[in-house]
């Protein structure tokens, strides 16, 4: 059974480190990109990135580029979205799925969301 | 960035209706678009691929269709689990970008 399992909520305070998690299992990771979704509260969706975990090349949207980094690292089957600085604004439910590189807009598996909340 | 633009923003419908929602890219992005479902508290869920291709396991009441910069996503027969919000996402240009969304409510 194909799954994307995320890490649990976090609350942090502003300027703090994060990194959440989506670790794949069912099928081989490497073959299908993982894109990573926010959702700010009461709001629409917003790709941040997508990521190719058999070589860790990532493309950002330039709205997200130098604030998150998106990693991965194929030896645990997890991609990985993290920020060096947060701001309240970072604020939100983050979504990531699995791309099929061989037939365009094949979202077909999500994980459950990790909600990010960024408070003093 | 190509934006897309989704209408309408919501709309209200009974059961049984045909509904249809409308997403407009600001260039030709092919076929290159998909549609999800959102329902409150739950992760997106693909309903239809490359504009027309409909996800295995979602029921055929549920279709898609356009190329270039307009596309149409069509409820025939609403049922009333298909109150939701719905989004449209292009895949043809980086960055990737998704409409503004479609709230379905009960009329």
């Amino acid at each position: 059974e194909v799954q994307l399992v995320q890490s649990g909520a976090e609350m942090k305070k502003p300027g703090e480190s994060l990194r959440i998690s989506c670790k794949g299992s069912g099928y081989s990771f490497t073959n299908y990109w993982i894109i990573w979704v926010r959702q700010m509260p009461g709001k629409g969706l917003e790709w941040l990135g997508r990521i190719d975990p058999s070589d860790s090349f990532a493309n950002y949207s330039p709205s997200f580029r130098g604030h998150v980094t998106i990693s991965s690292d194929k030896s645990i089957d997890t991609a990985f979205l993290q920020w060096s600085s947060l701001k309240a604004s970072d604020t939100a439910m983050y979504y990531c799925a699995r791309y099929d590189i061989g037939k365009a807009g094949l979202f077909d598996f999500w994980g459950q969301g990790t909600l990010v909340t960024v408070s003093s | 960035a190509i934006q897309m633009t989704q209408s309408p923003s919501s709309l209200s419908a009974s059961v049984g209706d045909r509904v249809t929602i409308s997403c407009r890219a600001s260039q030709d992005i092919r076929d290159d678009l998909a549609w999800f479902q959102q329902k409150p508290g739950k992760a997106p869920k693909l309903l239809i691929y490359a504009a027309s291709s409909l996800q295995s396991g979602v029921p055929s009441r549920f279709s898609g269709s356009g190329s270039g910069t307009d596309f149409t996503l069509t409820i025939t027969g609403l049922q009333p689990e298909d109150f939701a919000t719905y989004h449209c996402l292009q895949d043809y240009d980086y960055p990737w970008t998704f409409g503004q969304g479609t709230q379905v409510e009960i009329q």
